[in-house]
């Protein structure tokens, strides 16, 4: 079946700290990932997206890695700073355009400063 | 930047009372979604509509739920007769379905079933 969840649901760094938040999928035929941020009462917030024909891609401040033998993803956020903290959720498309997105069940990430 | 737009906030309703949550997505997208979030929980697919009907839809969206696209700009989630397990955020997203699929979200609609 299909199904996207996610290591640690806690994860808390010290602000300048590098943060790596985990996901495993099991779906080897979805095509397409992203990563959503969500603050307290908003919707999810796009972060990075990433095709399953790359290994990695790099934003702002933010990389996301992708590793199809193992179905594994991950984000990784440089110098994390305290509006980083918020819940992350990776979500998977199976299938291409226009399907739905099947989201992991969440990491909470708190920022110490 | 363009937005998905969605009305009310939040939307208190008397358990078996119908409800239409609405969405106004980004102007040149052509697939339209609504997903749920029960408080705590990870976001839940509901269903998705393109070309003016339904494509999928999961099994929460049972018959007590509807969508319509009533114009060229709206986009509704009606529930006929809201049970108390309705209380969730509703999410409304749309995505243009080309090469970066460009899922965008709105800021969700908190209904409280009562």
């Amino acid at each position: 079946g299909e199904s996207v969840g996610l290591h640690l649901p806690t994860l808390s760094v010290q602000e300048g700290d590098n943060s790596i938040i985990n996901c495993a999928y099991s779906n080897s035929a979805s095509d397409y990932f992203i990563w959503y941020k969500q603050e307290s009462g908003k919707g999810p917030q796009f972060i990075i997206d990433i095709r399953s024909n790359m290994d990695k891609r790099q934003g702002q401040r933010v990389t996301v890695l992708l590793n199809k033998t193992v179905k594994h993803l991950s984000l990784q956020i440089a110098a994390t700073q305290p509006g980083d903290s918020a819940v992350y959720f990776c979500a998977e498309n199976i299938g291409g355009y226009g399907n739905k997105l099947v989201f992991g069940a969440g990491t909470i990430l708190r920022v110490k400063s | 930047e363009p937005e998905v737009t969605q009305t009310p906030s939040h939307q208190v309703t008397q358990m078996g009372q119908e409800v239409i949550l609405r969405c106004v997505p980004i102007s040149n997208h052509l697939y339209f979604y609504w997903y749920r979030q029960i408080l705590g929980q990870k976001v839940e697919f509901l269903v998705s509509f393109y070309n003016n009907e339904i494509s999928e839809k999961s099994e929460i969206f049972d018959d007590q739920f509807s969508v319509e696209r009533p114009d060229g700009s709206n986009f509704t989630l009606k529930i006929r007769s809201t049970k108390l397990e309705d209380s969730a955020m509703y999410f409304c997203a749309s995505s243009d379905g080309g090469s970066n699929y460009g899922y965008t979200f709105g800021s969700g609609t908190r209904l409280t079933v009562v």
